[in-house]
């Protein structure tokens, strides 16, 4: 079955950086695009980025642009997402979720989620 | 960017119909038909429930629609039954320069 599992969430400073890593299991892993999506605590969802199946197209919120890198490594069936100079607001706890194509829009299996807090 | 707007709270009693609104601009909800809805019970991760406005995933079961009209979509659950107590957020792609996916505000579906 298919499963989505990050990792890499933690109490981060202000200005530093973490590298959340999803991994992936029980489909062709090369075949999706993956999103993050991220909810703060009590708040609703936001989308973060996405990375098409083979890397090709990257897109981010306007946010986490240039402070954000998503990345991915089929061989290793993961989803990356490098996050730098971290903001207080950027407190969250982040899902990657699987884009079945075909479509938009739509992501029909999610983590668990991973949860950053940016605190000093 | 906005989030698309949707009421806080929406409730009703095992059996009933209820339904959920979730308005945006014609940038995003009135143009495109890449409208989803999520169900979400707290601490867990969202679950698929519509997409493309009106379709349901294999699973989902047909008490769920979706639907709709201008800048609207909405979602529909018929015979409310105790386990569709959660959260609930759509979702639309969106021409905005900010984000390419937008999210509703989330309701809270009350079973009474």
């Amino acid at each position: 079955q298919v499963q989505l599992v990050e990792s890499g969430g933690g109490v981060i400073e202000p200005g530093r950086s973490l590298r959340l890593s999803c991994a992936a299991s029980g489909f062709t892993f090369s075949r999706h695009g993956m999103h993050w999506v991220r909810q703060a605590p009590g708040k609703g969802l936001e989308w973060v980025a996405v990375i098409w199946y083979d890397g090709s197209n990257i897109e981010y919120r306007d946010s986490v642009k240039g402070r954000f890198t998503i990345s991915r490594d089929n061989s290793k069936n993961t989803v990356y997402l490098q996050m730098n100079s971290l903001r207080a607001e950027d407190t969250a706890t982040y899902f990657c979720a699987r884009d079945p194509g075909g479509t938009w829009n739509l992501w029909d299996y999610w983590g668990q989620g991973t949860l950053v807090t940016v605190s000093s | 960017q906005s989030a698309l707007t949707q009421p806080a709270s929406v409730s009703g009693s095992p059996g009933q119909s209820i339904t959920i609104s979730c308005t945006g601009t014609s940038s995003d909800v009135g143009y495109y038909k890449f409208v989803s809805w999520y169900q979400q019970y707290p601490g867990k991760a969202p679950k698929l429930m519509i997409y493309d406005v009106t379709k349901r995933p294999s699973g989902v079961s047909d008490r769920f629609s979706g639907s709709k009209s201008g800048n609207t979509a909405s979602l529909t659950i018929s015979g409310l039954q105790t386990e569709d107590e959660a959260d609930y957020y759509c979702s639309s792609y969106t021409d905005a320069t900010t984000t390419r996916y937008v999210f509703g505000t989330g309701t809270k579906v009350t079973v009474l």
